[in-house]
């Protein structure tokens, strides 16, 4: 079975600060990864995907994300966060078959 | 770029009426998902669909049926809404080697 742990709930991190969310996971097999980012009362929105290749992944809005398969992460990154990253942002994986397992979502608040 | 169009984004009913959520991708995907979303506990899959007229049973399918009659359109349905199935339903669809899903905007049933 597949799964994927945030273990963080809440983020908080100043505006114009560096900013990560966490992402373990856990599959049997290569895994693929993805984050993606839901703002209030909307679906989510896809952030970025690591397949296969370059173990660091650019997407959406400056974000990155770097895949370590030993320490079996991937956590989200951006340089210099903003008032308007703040949301809700959930990790998935999968390997193999086509579903993906979601993890419970962390909420980051960039402060002003 | 794929759309998921979920019909209603609010929607209030009463306890015991029979209610359809319908979900329309135009991609031609085969895949097809619907999930709940409460607070802390992330997405579940409530159940999931692989081709036409095909269905799985995803974790938490009790209280809920649904129909693929059409490739593009997947319709959740409870049978007799209850309040414990107030919540944020998501729909997404999967093409075949894509990996990755692409979420409808939500629908946020309340039921009273």
């Amino acid at each position: 079975a597949q799964s994927v742990a945030q273990p963080e709930d809440q983020v908080n991190v100043a505006e114009g600060n560096p900013l990560t969310v966490k992402c373990t996971y856990s599959v049997s097999g290569n895994p693929y990864l993805f984050w993606y980012v839901q703002y209030p009362n909307r679906g989510l929105q896809f952030l970025l995907k690591y397949i296969t290749g370059d173990n660091l992944v650019k997407g959406s809005y400056g974000f990155e994300a770097e895949f370590n398969k030993s320490q079996t992460s991937f956590h989200l990154k951006k340089p210099s966060a903003l008032v308007s990253d703040s949301a809700l942002y959930f990790c998935a994986v999968g390997a193999g078959s086509y579903q993906l397992t979601f993890g419970k979502g962390t909420k980051l608040s960039v402060i002003p | 770029d794929v759309k998921v169009t979920q019909s209603s984004r609010y929607l209030v009913k009463r306890t015991g009426e029979k209610v359809f959520l319908e979900c329309v991708q135009d991609m031609d995907h085969e895949n097809m998902f619907w999930y709940r979303q409460d607070p802390g506990l992330g997405l579940r899959l409530i159940y999931f669909s692989y081709d036409v007229k095909m269905k799985e049973k995803g974790d938490i399918p009790e209280g809920y049926s649904v129909s693929r009659e059409k490739k593009e359109r997947f319709s959740l349905i409870l049978e007799s809404a209850s309040t414990n199935q107030t919540s944020m339903y998501l729909c997404a669809s999967q093409g075949q080697g894509n990996y990755g899903y692409t979420f409808g905007s939500g629908t946020r049933l309340t039921v009273v």
